[in-house]
C-alpha cells in the first residue's frame, strides 16, 4: 500500500503561514487530496489534484507538489483553521490517507 | 444542496453483521462513486471501499473484503455497507463519502457484548 507520510502537529500564530507535508512512498501522479476534520465532524475536502481548491474553500488554502512530495498552504492562518488535516491519494490501490497533521493556533 | 445522510449509532454484539444506510439527497447517486472510509476512536482515516451505483460494481481495499459489503439503490438513492463477523476492532465512525467531495456526518458503531 501507499504510505503517506505527515508531520504529527504544528503550532503557529494567527495571521502566519503555514505549510502542511505530505510524502508518498511511491508516485501518485497528482492524485493527492486535502482534507480538514475537527472533532466529532466528518472531513471537509479543501484540496483536490494536488493544487485545485474545492467549491466553497477560502482562497487562503492552497495546495501544490506531485510525484512523491505534496504541501498544503494556509495563508494567513485563522483561529477558525484549527484541526486535523489529511492527505490522501487516490492514484494506487488501495486508496490511502495519512495519520493526519494536528494544527494548532498560538 | 447535496446532503448525506446516515443511518443512527449502532451497539452491536461481536460475531454479528450490522448494515448502515447513507441516503443521497439534492442529486441522483449515480453522479459519482460512493466510498465508505473508517475511522477508530481518535485514530485515522482508512478507505474501505467503494460502488458505482450506476452498474453496482464495487472495489474494495484487501484486508476488508471478507468484512465489508458494499450495495446501492438507485431508487431510493441510498447506499449500502454491511459489516460482518464483527469483532471489537471494528467499533469505529464510518463515513461514506460520494465522490469525496460530500462526506455523511458518519455512523459509529459500538461492538460489545
Amino acid at each position: 500500500d501507499t504510505v503517506l507520510t505527515q508531520s504529527p502537529a504544528l503550532a503557529v500564530s494567527p495571521g502566519e503561514r503555514v505549510s502542511i507535508s505530505c510524502r508518498a512512498s511511491e508516485g501518485v501522479n497528482s492524485y493527492m487530496h486535502w482534507y480538514q476534520q475537527k472533532p466529532g465532524q466528518q472531513p471537509k475536502l479543501l484540496i483536490y489534484k494536488a493544487s485545485n481548491l474545492a467549491s466553497g474553500v477560502p482562497a487562503r488554502f492552497s495546495g501544490s507538489g506531485s510525484g512523491t512530495d505534496f504541501t498544503l498552504t494556509i495563508d494567513p492562518v485563522e483561529a477558525d483553521d484549527t484541526a486535523t488535516y489529511f492527505c490522501q491519494q487516490s492514484w494506487n490501490d488501495p486508496y490511502t490517507f495519512g495519520a493526519g497533521t494536528k494544527l494548532e493556533l498560538k | 444542496e447535496v446532503q448525506l445522510q446516515q443511518s443512527g449509532a449502532e451497539l452491536v454484539r461481536p460475531g454479528t453483521s450490522v448494515k448502515l444506510s447513507c441516503k443521497v439527497s439534492g442529486d441522483t447517486i449515480t453522479a459519482y462513486y460512493m466510498h465508505f472510509v473508517k475511522q477508530r476512536p481518535g485514530q485515522g482515516l482508512e478507505w474501505i471501499g467503494r460502488i458505482d451505483p450506476e452498474d453496482d460494481s464495487t472495489k474494495y481495499a484487501e484486508k476488508f473484503k471478507n468484512k465489508a459489503t458494499l450495495t446501492a439503490d438507485t431508487s431510493s438513492n441510498t447506499a449500502y455497507l454491511k459489516l460482518s463477523s464483527l469483532t471489537s476492532e471494528d467499533t469505529a465512525t464510518y463515513f461514506c463519502t460520494w465522490g469525496f467531495a460530500y462526506w455523511g456526518q458518519g455512523t459509529l458503531v459500538t461492538v460489545s457484548s
